[in-house]
């Protein structure tokens, strides 16, 4: 198994602009968590799914920020307009089910420069 | 909020037993105790957990206390490559819970 994929893996982009970051989930797992590090608040759950429905995205900073999981292998996570305090390393994991949720495997990041 | 306590940082010589320690005094009896830990520049990876007996894996070996307040994860045979960050985390193990990461232990594994 290819692990938890992210893309792209660096993005820079200019204040304002759309920004799109993309994961594909292990197969067969059943929750996908977006998460965002940064170095004043470390590592923050943004939302997370349930088999493609979301659960919990109480810790989505703002309407700017919005995800989807249109299917099973596939969730985006998107930034519009995005701000200069959007820059972070932005992470994607999955467990499967019957864990408890408890076994995440992580992707390698998308970091995200906003200019 | 972070439920544990772990020191900042820590030093530990190529080769020996590293032993991270992390207090939960408010643990509930539901609650596991989870270890991760993110090499630089890189995603968090999942390394052992426990509810209240000690746990060995390929990894690491966690030591948890009687009372549970507090555990240790122990490297045994620490190389550069542990060089990492490292979160201590406890949670229940229901699907409504979520993982929240604290500041963690900076270990720096020296040659």
């Amino acid at each position: 198994d290819a692990g938890v994929i992210q893309s792209p893996r660096h993005e820079v982009t200019e204040m304002g602009q759309e920004v799109t970051l993309r994961c594909k989930p292990i197969s067969g797992h059943d929750y996908l968590f977006w998460y965002r590090q940064t170095m004043m608040r470390g590592l923050e759950l943004l939302i997370y799914f349930n088999n493609n429905v979301p659960i919990d995205d109480s810790g989505m900073p703002e309407d700017r920020f919005s995800a989807k999981m249109p299917n099973a292998s596939f969730s985006t996570l998107k930034i519009q307009p995005s701000e200069p305090r959007d820059s972070a390393v932005y992470f994607c994991a999955s467990s499967p089910w019957g864990t408890g949720a408890n076994v995440l495997t992580f992707g390698a990041g998308s970091r995200l420069t906003v200019l | 909020d972070a439920k544990t306590t772990q020191p900042p940082s820590m030093d530990c010589a190529e080769g020996r037993a590293a032993n991270l320690p992390c207090n939960h005094s408010t643990i509930s009896g539901n609650e596991y105790v989870y270890w991760y830990r993110q090499i630089h520049s890189q995603g968090p990876q999942y390394i052992i957990h426990g509810l209240k007996n000690n746990e060995t894996n390929e990894m690491a070996s966690l030591i948890i206390t009687e009372d549970r307040k507090s555990s240790t994860l122990i490297l045994p045979h620490a190389t550069l490559r542990d060089t990492a960050v490292y979160y201590c985390i406890v949670r229940a193990n229901n699907y409504g819970q979520n993982f929240v990461f604290g500041p963690g232990t900076r270990l720096s594994v020296l040659p």
